[in-house]
């Protein structure tokens, strides 16, 4: 299994602002995706981190607005940019090696004012 | 597209009763199937997989049948305790099929009184 750390555990933020997220896992992993948990929703994903190149992004968001970086196999980052307060939710990043379980970070609780 | 859809909660039982949740998919492929629980204040934690059909997951007395004839996952437990208080996710990726990106149903909320 892998374990996944996240920082920072949660924020508070004003509307305009930026804030970057840092995922860290304890081991090698092909695979680190980057969701989103809405209050009271379920988890949709963002984006697939891919080491040394750009981020695959889902239908719905867009590298201007959730940038990503993963210079190696074990840490990523995913930031949130201009943040208004539709943007409070839940981060949550996951990783694994293909063909094998996913893990997941203990997410980052992030609340816009 | 894969798809995955649960029972709507919330469920609420007493301790020492039977738990189902149900969960059917959609995919084109061959998926894998997972149930994750997420307790409060938490974040994801894996409970149970399986990655072909009629095989079965269990954990924490919890258990899932990959059923690819009905295309359902069904989560069960014979006795619940307060414990199992949380929302439980099914989830399916198709790494066969390229891809092993997680698609999530909506949640159920699992309330369990003493």
């Amino acid at each position: 299994s892998a374990v996944i750390s996240q920082k920072p555990s949660r924020d508070i933020c004003q509307r305009g602002t930026s804030l970057t997220i840092q995922c860290q896992v304890d081991s090698q992993v092909t695979m680190m995706f980057w969701y989103r948990q809405q209050p009271g929703q379920s988890l949709t994903l963002i984006a697939t981190a891919n080491q040394g190149s750009e981020a695959t992004y889902e239908s719905g968001f867009v590298i201007d607005k959730f940038p990503i970086s993963r210079p190696n196999l074990t840490f990523s980052t995913l930031t949130v940019s201009n943040m208004s307060p539709e943007d409070s939710s839940i981060y949550l990043c996951s990783g694994g090696r293909a063909q094998e379980t996913q893990y997941f970070g203990p997410g980052t609780r992030l609340l816009v004012l | 597209g894969n798809s995955v859809t649960q029972m709507e909660g919330p469920v609420t039982l007493s301790e020492e009763a039977f738990l189902t949740i149900n969960c059917t998919y959609t995919a084109t492929g061959y998926p894998s199937l997972f149930w994750y629980v997420q307790y409060p204040g938490e974040g994801l934690q894996l409970l149970l997989k399986a990655t072909k059909a009629d095989d079965k997951g269990s954990n924490k007395g919890f258990e899932a049948t990959y059923r690819k004839e009905t295309t359902s996952f069904h989560l069960e437990k014979g006795s619940v305790q307060v414990s199992d208080s949380a929302v439980y996710f099914c989830a399916l990726s198709d790494p066969q099929g390229g891809s092993e990106k997680l698609v999530f149903g909506k949640g159920t909320k699992l309330t369990v009184n003493p």
